[in-house]
């Protein structure tokens, strides 16, 4: 199956502080999603990022399909914005990378 | 309201017993997911069902036996429970197979066997 490999796996962050998380894979993919489970579990979906650019306030997201990356990206990051970000391609099932957990001190 | 709901949010149980966690969605979606995060938080896919017809089925241990009566409902039924089955079962929701935009995760049912 396809392999998903996200960095770093941890990051801590003092608050208004940028970031920049990445998601390898190791195949051509129908699509790629971002997650962020918050600290009481709930996984929400981020993105829906099969190539190119999005943006939704603080965070963007961009993935290069033909180099089989993905980069979220926050900025003036939030304590809120803590919790662990998954992405995961999407081939008819939601294949996830390990994850990185964010961590934002104020 | 809830968008794809979950029952119960905690379960607690011993080995040997047999426990069924109950998923709706009031989305209309058409495909409905099971996806086990282990202590680790990672996550995979369990079983996948489009309009209540098994389209994965993610060698799980034929202990676990989803069911779907409607295309609202899929609901997971675990036999014999081991201590290796404790984790958080998410129930997921898309409009269709695939997902495209849109997957709504339940808030999720942790499971402790002891």
């Amino acid at each position: 199956g396809i392999q998903v490999e996200q960095s770093p796996p941890d990051l801590i962050l003092q608050e208004g502080a940028n970031s920049t998380l990445r998601c390898n894979f190791s195949d051509s993919v129908n699509n790629l999603q971002w997650f962020h489970q918050n600290p009481w579990g709930q996984l929400i979906n981020l993105f829906y990022i099969p190539s190119g650019t999005k943006q939704n306030g603080r965070l963007s997201a961009t993935t290069v399909a033909t180099e089989r990356y993905s980069l979220l990206y926050i900025s003036s990051s939030q304590t809120t914005d803590s919790g662990v970000y998954f992405c995961a391609v999407d081939n008819y099932k939601l294949s996830f990378g390990a994850g990185t957990t964010v961590t934002v001190r104020a | 309201d809830t968008a794809v709901s979950q029952t119960p949010k905690y379960l607690v149980t011993q080995m040997g017993n047999d426990k069924s966690i109950k998923c709706e969605q009031n989305l209309g979606h058409d495909t409905m997911y099971w996806y086990k995060q282990d202590s680790k938080k990672f996550l995979k896919i369990m079983f996948s069902y489009n309009n209540k017809e098994l389209i994965i089925n993610e060698t799980v241990p034929n202990r676990f036996s989803p069911k779907s009566p409607d295309k609202a409902h899929l609901n997971l039924h675990i036999n014999s429970l081991e201590l290796g089955d404790s984790a958080v079962y998410f129930c997921a929701s898309s409009q269709v197979a695939g997902g495209g935009d849109g997957y709504t995760f339940g808030s999720g049912t942790r499971l402790t066997v002891v």
